[in-house]
């Protein structure tokens, strides 16, 4: 069974950029988590999609930040223009049931915002 | 609201040495609580969990974790550390019907031969 994929790795951009990152789920998880971590603090709650439909935004840091998740199947969050304070690794999530059950976790993605 | 703390962002044992990974929660409805581990160049991993029942928890790799709602406390532990144990630990909260999980900063254990 694939796991959880995150593209790119890595992504290195200039401020003022654009960047999109993709998260694969496991295939038949309706539930699907984007998480940052800055600077080795704690992992902070980004937003939660129930298939299609985004369930739980109130972690979006603002507006610049953008998630989508096409036909309930991977996602993609597009940070437009990325700024300084961005930078962190963004890690996707999926479960099948609810979040007390088990979070499936990408590797993430390390971007850099210069 | 729900949140995690950490005691100690870097832990160093000897190999063989009782491992000990402090997590204190704070949480306004009865908690489910996550112990998960991030392997270089992983994503993280379910380590643990206690939802409702046996307060004791035992997980994979011989790790463990009592919950004590006195102490609103989740410790993890592993009686003989192992050089393959040197990870990145996450302690983590949720509740019933909640969907975000909420993590701690992490606590990286390093293992010395």
């Amino acid at each position: 069974e694939a796991g959880v994929t995150q593209f790119p790795s890595h992504s290195v951009i200039e401020k003022g950029q654009t960047v999109t990152l993709r998260c694969d789920p496991i295939s038949g998880h309706d539930n699907l988590y984007w998480y940052r971590r800055v600077m080795g603090k704690e992992i902070k709650f980004l937003l939660h999609f129930v298939k299609e439909s985004k369930q739980d935004e109130s972690g979006m840091p603002n507006n610049r930040f953008l998630a989508e998740r096409t036909g309930g199947t991977y996602s993609t969050l597009k940070v437009q223009p990325a700024e300084l304070e961005d930078s962190g690794v963004y890690f996707c999530a999926s479960s099948q049931n609810r979040a007390y059950e088990k979070l499936f976790f990408g590797s993430g993605t390390q971007l850099s915002v210069l | 609201a729900q949140s995690v703390t950490q005691l100690g962002s870097h832990v160093s044992v000897s190999e063989g040495a009782l491992v000990l990974l402090r997590c204190n929660y704070s949480s306004s409805v009865p908690p489910y609580l996550f112990w998960y581990v991030q392997y270089p160049n992983q994503g993280l991993q379910l380590l643990l969990k206690y939802t409702t029942g046996a307060t004791l928890v035992k997980g994979i790799n011989g790790f463990e974790a009592e919950f004590k709602k006195s102490e609103t406390s989740f410790h993890l532990t592993k009686p003989s550390a192992h050089m393959s144990d040197a990870a990145e630990y996450f302690c983590a909260v949720t509740h019933t019907g909640g969907f975000k999980t909420i993590f701690g900063a992490g606590t990286r254990l390093f293992v010395k031969a």
